[in-house]
């Protein structure tokens, strides 16, 4: 079974609009992380926002915020303000308890096209 | 820049072939991991060391790849006799363990081309 889920394969925003971009995970640990990673074409993963399993407040960082639905399993990416430069792939990733290794998974991702 | 590289950026070999990726990661961090990522597809694990020790190696990693960490600083990844399944982008990735949220950096990758 997939661990991680990004339904959406590819999402079109207009340049200064919001977009969501789904995720959700299956885990049976109580104590788990969730990340979310920007992948531009030079291939580069960038770190953007974090979400721990017992953080009770969504997390934000500048225009990235994560809409953390526990009972759902869902941590979606919401980007505000669109900009050209955040066309790429997001990954969603999870990791399992303390550890990373076979621990910690990555969805497929969502190609992300901001248009001007 | 005190980011993770990675070197070569990129690689284009015969098939029969070794090749071997190097990555420094960033200075502070004591965990370094290895991913390699397929075209249209997340990162899979390979493997991870803490310091100089690799912890965990993944059922992907066929006994033609061989990683070290010698001084638990950069590490290498070598492939022996590539095949063309071996094409994909290899990712290094380091973070500081006992960080409270753990975050792993990435590099920018070595894109291997086997022809």
């Amino acid at each position: 079974a997939q661990k991680i889920t990004q339904t959406q394969p590819g999402m079109f925003v207009q340049e200064k609009e919001a977009v969501t971009l789904d995720c959700t995970y299956d885990t049976s640990d109580q104590s788990y992380g969730l990340f979310w990673y920007k992948q531009p074409s030079s291939g580069e993963m960038i770190f953007l926002i974090y979400q721990g399993s017992y953080d009770e407040q969504n997390a934000t960082e500048g225009r990235y915020s994560l809409n953390f639905q526990k009972a759902r399993k869902s941590a979606n990416l919401v980007i505000s303000a669109s900009q050209l430069g955040d066309s790429a792939m997001y990954f969603c990733a999870m990791r399992e308890g303390c550890n990373y290794g076979q621990n910690f998974v990555f969805g497929p991702g969502t190609r992300l096209s901001v248009l001007p | 820049d005190t980011g993770v590289s990675q070197d070569p950026r990129h690689k284009i070999t015969k098939r029969g072939q070794n090749v071997t990726f190097r990555c420094d990661p960033i200075s502070e961090h004591n965990r370094l991991y290895w991913y390699r990522q397929t075209l249209g597809q997340g990162p899979e694990f390979l493997t991870y060391f803490q310091n100089e020790a690799q912890l965990e190696k993944s059922r992907l990693l066929s006994d033609r790849f061989s990683a070290e960490r010698p001084k638990g600083s950069f590490s290498t990844l070598e492939i022996q006799r590539t095949e063309q399944g071996d094409s994909a982008m290899y990712l290094c990735a380091s973070s500081l363990h006992l960080e409270p949220q753990e975050t792993q950096y990435f590099g920018p990758g070595t894109r291997l081309l086997v022809l």
